[in-house]
């Protein structure tokens, strides 16, 4: 079935490192891939998507490339600061599905230390 | 445009009581969903609905569990006789068609069963 594997936490780095995020993704044909943001008390917010191989979403200096080869969808930030704290979800939509409905990975706890 | 409106923020209900959790969509929007997230995990699936119309109520546990989103007015996720189990972030959320639309995320209400 659908799914999304996604690297375990937490995460915590230092202002201005480099950031990854893994995830990979379990599905038939193309689904859309997405990362979510969680800040503290907050609900979920779309950071970016790609709705088709090879595609790049990007957003707030965050990346992620759809990769149908190794079924991955990694996130990376240059530069993180201390605002980007919070929990990213890995998500997909199955593209066999008209439904909407959203498969996501556990989450990855971020914080970034000043 | 107001966004995905979810009521109440915070709820604590005892051991059998019932929780009623609402959410009013985006306005335009008339596909609503709802996850839930247990604690240290990611959300889970539990329903989809349109108008007056359950579509996918696969995730929805067999009993105690029931939603609704009817003609007029909000969606209402409903759990009657509440267990500890059932503490957990609840979250709704819409768009505007079958799945070609991001979906947008209410803030979620938590529900604590003590």
């Amino acid at each position: 079935g659908d799914s999304v594997t996604q690297m375990e936490g937490p995460v915590t780095l230092s202002e201005e490192a480099f950031l990854t995020i893994n995830c990979t993704y379990t599905a038939t044909g193309y689904p859309s891939l997405f990362w979510y943001v969680q800040y503290p008390g907050e609900g979920l917010q779309l950071l970016l998507k790609a709705t088709k191989a090879d595609d790049k979403g990007s957003n707030k200096g965050f990346e992620a490339t759809y990769r149908k080869e190794t079924t991955s969808f990694h996130l990376e930030k240059g530069s993180v600061q201390v605002s980007d704290s919070a929990v990213y979800f890995c998500a997909l939509r199955p593209l066999s599905s008209t439904l909407g409905r959203l498969y996501f990975g556990r989450g990855t706890q971020l914080t970034v230390w000043p | 445009n107001a966004g995905v409106m979810q009521n109440p923020r915070h709820l604590v209900r005892r051991r059998g009581q019932e929780a009623r959790l609402r959410c009013s969509p985006m306005k335009g929007h008339s596909h609503v969903y709802w996850y839930r997230q247990l604690p240290e995990e990611g959300l889970k699936f539990m329903v989809y609905l349109q108008k007056e119309n359950i579509i996918d109520e696969s995730g929805m546990p067999k009993e105690r569990f029931s939603a609704e989103f009817p003609k007029e007015g909000p969606s209402i996720l409903r759990i009657q006789q509440v267990v500890r189990g059932d503490s957990a972030a609840y979250f709704c959320a819409s768009n505007s068609d079958r799945g070609y639309t991001e979906a947008f995320f209410g803030q979620g209400t938590r529900l604590t069963v003590v």
